[in-house]
């Protein structure tokens, strides 16, 4: 089956430090979603994008995440600088147009001390 | 998006079917229902969709009401590999496609021998 590759699978950084976390979605999807999760808040979509365009990072902290797609094959979730408040589970999710249903990926379990 | 609601635990003996009800009452006339469902420190999985008619397909059965105000999702044969918190969602449909995927709660369902 085709899978929602994402690296690190686990993370744990110093307050302050930069983390780049990376989703490499199933071939020819051309959606991909960067969601959050902690037990205090569920799920949390942070961004979305459609055939590599940004349509919606309105739940993402701009001063300090990024979310970018430089090419079909990568998207990358930055935070910097990073907090404690920061750790959570981030999960990748990628699709394609008359393809319903999403495919998540395993998740980066991100820790920051 | 409309907004849905779910119990938030359910248990099932195993073997027996398992149905999750959930409730969309404010749901707009070109929003699907859709569930997903996360086993254990795992990424959500798409379970099945629907708008209108009834759904079925190898993983469980969509049963929506006439008025579209509410569905049912049925596991048959419920084993203990699907206790899961499963989360029915309401979205768009943009072009043959899911629009953005806003989680609730959702029912923790708790599969016991």
């Amino acid at each position: 089956d085709a899978r929602v590759t994402q690296t690190p699978r686990d993370k744990v950084t110093e307050m302050g430090q930069e983390v780049t976390m990376r989703c490499q979605p199933i071939l020819g999807h051309n959606t991909v979603f960067w969601y959050r999760q902690t037990m205090m808040q569920g799920l949390e979509l942070l961004a979305y994008f459609r055939n590599r365009a940004p349509l919606d990072d309105s739940g993402m902290p701009k001063d300090r995440f990024s979310a970018e797609m430089p090419d079909a094959t990568l998207a990358t979730l930055k935070i910097q600088p990073s907090e404690p408040r920061d750790s959570a589970v981030y999960f990748c999710a990628s699709g394609n147009d008359g393809n319903y249903g999403y495919t998540f990926g395993s998740g980066t379990r991100l820790t920051v001390v | 998006d409309a907004k849905t609601t779910q119990p938030p635990s359910m248990d099932c003996a195993e073997g027996r079917a398992a149905n999750l009800p959930c409730n969309h009452s404010t749901i707009s006339g070109n929003e699907y229902v859709y569930w997903y469902r996360q086993i254990h420190s795992q990424g959500p999985q798409y379970i099945i969709h629907g708008l209108k008619n009834n759904e079925t397909n190898e993983m469980a059965s969509l049963i929506i009401t006439e008025d579209r105000k509410s569905s049912t999702l049925i596991l048959p044969h419920a084993t203990l590999r699907d206790t899961a918190v499963y989360y029915c969602i309401s979205s768009r449909d943009y072009g043959g496609s899911q629009g953005n995927l806003i989680f609730g709660k959702g029912t923790k369902l708790s599969v016991k021998p």
